[in-house]
């Protein structure tokens, strides 16, 4: 079955970090660029962060409001995107989506979806 | 950055009835333009991309249109399993959703 499987979140103490992994499974993970989404309670959608697949390099963009503080990387021999998420604040707690992002003629279009981990950041 | 306007942000509706979405960008995005449906505890689906074209396995009464800056997300007949949350997305720049429209059982 072609799915994301995202673990890792939890309740955590401001400042500290949290690992959340996205599993995919049932197609060539390594072919897509991979991005991490959140969606904070009672709030929309804002997008986290973002890594290439590795013919482009397995390069990495954040959201101003994550960037020197979370980290996306990706291990395709396992088929596994990571966000690494450090100083954490109140302000981090949120619903994270992994989803997959494919291009067609060029239109990018999140085409796979998690069904999402909560973190919670909380003293 | 760019900002995606959704209206409305709730609407009340009978299952048979034709649904309207609108979606407005700040500025130009072309046809870059997509539209997910979220149902609580689910994973978000994508049902529209490219502002007109209907993705592989989503069922034909959902048709999307539109350019530039205004966009509309259409349900000819409603079904029972369409009451959701909807989303528009541009994939012009860096991703930006609506604010979304949720869709209730009247």
């Amino acid at each position: 079955e072609v799915q994301l499987v995202e673990s890792g979140g939890g309740l955590v103490q401001p400042g500290r970090s949290l690992r959340l992994s996205c599993n995919a499974s049932g197609f060539p993970f390594g072919d897509y660029a991979m991005r991490w989404f959140r969606q904070a309670p009672g709030k929309g959608l804002e997008w986290v962060a973002f890594i290439r697949d590795k013919l482009y390099g397995a390069t990495t963009e954040y959201a101003a409001s994550v960037q020197g503080r979370f980290t996306i990387s990706r291990d395709d021999s396992k088929s596994i995107a990571y966000l690494d998420m450090n100083s954490l604040k109140t302000e981090d707690t949120a619903v994270y989506f992994c989803t997959r992002e494919r291009n067609t003629f060029g239109y990018l279009s999140l085409d796979l979806w998690g069904q999402g981990t909560l973190v919670t950041v909380s003293s | 950055d760019i900002q995606l306007t959704q209206s409305p942000s709730s609407l009340s509706a009978f299952v048979g009835d034709r649904v309207t979405i609108t979606c407005r960008a700040s500025q130009s995005v072309a046809s870059y333009l997509n539209w997910y449906q979220h149902k609580p505890g689910k994973a978000p689906r994508l049902l529209i991309y490219a502002a007109s074209t209907l993705e592989s396995g989503v069922p034909s009464r959902f048709s999307g249109s539109g350019s530039e800056t205004e966009f509309t997300l259409t349900i000819s007949g409603l079904q029972a399993e369409d009451f959701a949350t909807y989303y528009c997305q541009q994939s012009y720049s860096f991703p930006t959703f609506g604010g979304g429209t949720k869709v209730d059982v009247k």
